[in-house]
């Protein structure tokens, strides 16, 4: 069985600081992780994913997350933030050794972004 | 390139009645997936198929839910009757056939809601 944590419910950060939204994640085999946002009514928004290589990705709008096999954690990071950032982040695994697609979701981290 | 849409965007039913909700992919996208976020919590998968074949199904909660993709195309999920735990919003999602690796990209999902 595979689970995603993300611990908080609402991060506040002032506008300009730098964010971060933290995720666990349990898998048998290869973690697949992504990071989606969901902006206030639309859907959710492919950010950036790791699959292999490099622990630093990056991804869209300056965010990037940081894979740490030891600690089993996806941590979604941006040195700057922005009021536009303001939005739901979701966090997502999947077991890249098996054929099965489905992602399995965390239960999402409002961010909010003080000016 | 156009994104997955679904429609309609919301949906207000009484218990009992039927709902069927549809979903076109991104062209050429042969994998398509339903998820659905039940009163605020995780997001959930349901169900994934592979151009009309159903390749997972084990995320569906019950014989009243009925997903089907004829042609290989577009989809549809029908929830006949609905129950008031089945509102919320409900996301189809969709991916090429590169490999297991491949990006799961969103619609903006439907708004359901029974009373």
């Amino acid at each position: 069985a595979q689970s995603v944590a993300q611990p908080e419910d609402q991060v506040n950060v002032a506008e300009g600081n730098p964010l971060t939204v933290k995720c666990t994640y349990s898998v048998s085999g290869n973690p697949y992780l992504f990071w989606y946002v969901q902006y206030p009514n639309r859907g959710l928004q492919f950010l950036l994913k790791y699959i292999t290589g490099d622990n630093l990705v990056k991804g869209s709008y300056g965010f990037e997350a940081e894979f740490n096999k030891s600690q089993t954690s996806f941590h979604l990071k941006k040195p700057s933030a922005l009021v536009s950032d303001s939005a739901l982040y979701f966090c997502a695994v999947r077991d890249g050794a098996t054929g099965r697609r489905a992602l399995t979701f965390g239960s999402g981290t409002r961010l909010q972004v003080q000016p | 390139e156009a994104g997955v849409t679904q429609f309609p965007s919301h949906s207000v039913i009484e218990k009992g009645q039927t709902v069927t909700l549809r979903c076109d992919p991104i062209s050429g996208h042969d994998n398509l997936y339903w998820y659905r976020r039940v009163m605020g919590k995780e997001i959930k998968f349901l169900l994934h198929f592979v151009k009309e074949s159903k390749q997972d199904e084990s995320g569906m909660p019950n014989n009243r839910f009925l997903a089907e993709r004829t042609g290989g195309t577009y989809s549809t999920l029908k929830v006949q009757p609905a129950e008031l735990e089945d509102s919320g919003v409900y996301f189809c999602a969709s991916s090429p056939n590169f490999g297991r690796a491949e990006t799961q990209y969103f619609g903006p999902g439907t708004r359901l809601l029974v009373l």
